[in-house]
């Protein structure tokens, strides 16, 4: 079964400086891998999504991913954190067989000035 | 804005009550997905109606049932409420691409049972 991990329930970063949130998958099949933002008192947000083709991956407001198959990762990364950054992002997968995503329990990020 | 609604944005109700919520999907989006957000099971998918027809169903209790209807809208219907079905609900809709679709989700109905 599809599962996935989020490692850090909170990340705290200065504005400018280098966003990492982590996030490891386990799929019995090749993953769909997808980073959804969840701004305060909205909806989530397709942030990027991995289905085939390059493994490094760029999204929407700077950032950017990468599948490594090898440590089943699929870390979230910017160069540069703005103050509107400042969110709760969700990783999740969603196997070949099914459609329905899976999520990880979430990242909250803090930017500060 | 993702071009998915849904109504109302809140709903209060008291414990042993029934409410539907509503979803209408993006246009031209034929599946839809009920997902239920809470502290302490986070994200969890409910079920998938795809063209009227149920297609998958997740953690989705007995006590919650959800039709698609001709006009591809969708209705979450929640009965005999207790107070842990407080939660974020979040419709979300795609047009299926084996598994490649984007789900554009909807702002979500927060329910809260006093």
């Amino acid at each position: 079964a599809q599962s996935v991990t989020q490692l850090g329930s909170h990340v705290s970063v200065s504005e400018g400086a280098l966003v990492l949130l982590r996030c490891n998958y386990s799929s019995s099949v090749p993953p769909y891998l997808f980073w959804y933002v969840q701004y305060p008192n909205q909806g989530l947000q397709l942030l990027l999504k991995y289905t085939t083709g390059a493994t490094l991956v760029k999204g929407i407001n700077g950032f950017e991913a990468e599948f490594k198959k090898s440590e089943t990762s699929f870390h979230l990364t910017k160069p540069s954190a703005h103050m509107s950054d400042a969110a709760e992002y969700f990783c999740a997968v969603i196997g070949q067989a099914g459609t329905a995503l899976i999520f990880g329990k979430g990242t909250t990020l803090s930017v500060s000035s | 804005d993702s071009g998915v609604t849904q109504t109302p944005k809140h709903l209060i109700t008291a414990t042993g009550q029934r409410v539907t919520l509503r979803c209408s999907p993006r246009s031209g989006d034929l599946s839809v997905y009920w997902y239920q957000q809470s502290l302490d099971q986070g994200l969890q998918f409910l079920i998938q109606y795809y063209n009227g027809e149920e297609r998958a169903k997740g953690n989705i209790l007995e006590r919650f049932s959800a039709q698609q209807f001709p006009d591809l809208h969708s209705e979450l219907n929640l009965s005999s409420l207790e107070l842990g079905d407080s939660a974020l609900y979040f419709c979300a809709s795609s047009t299926p691409r084996g598994g490649e679709e984007t789900q554009y989700f909807g702002p979500g109905t927060r329910l809260l049972v006093l």
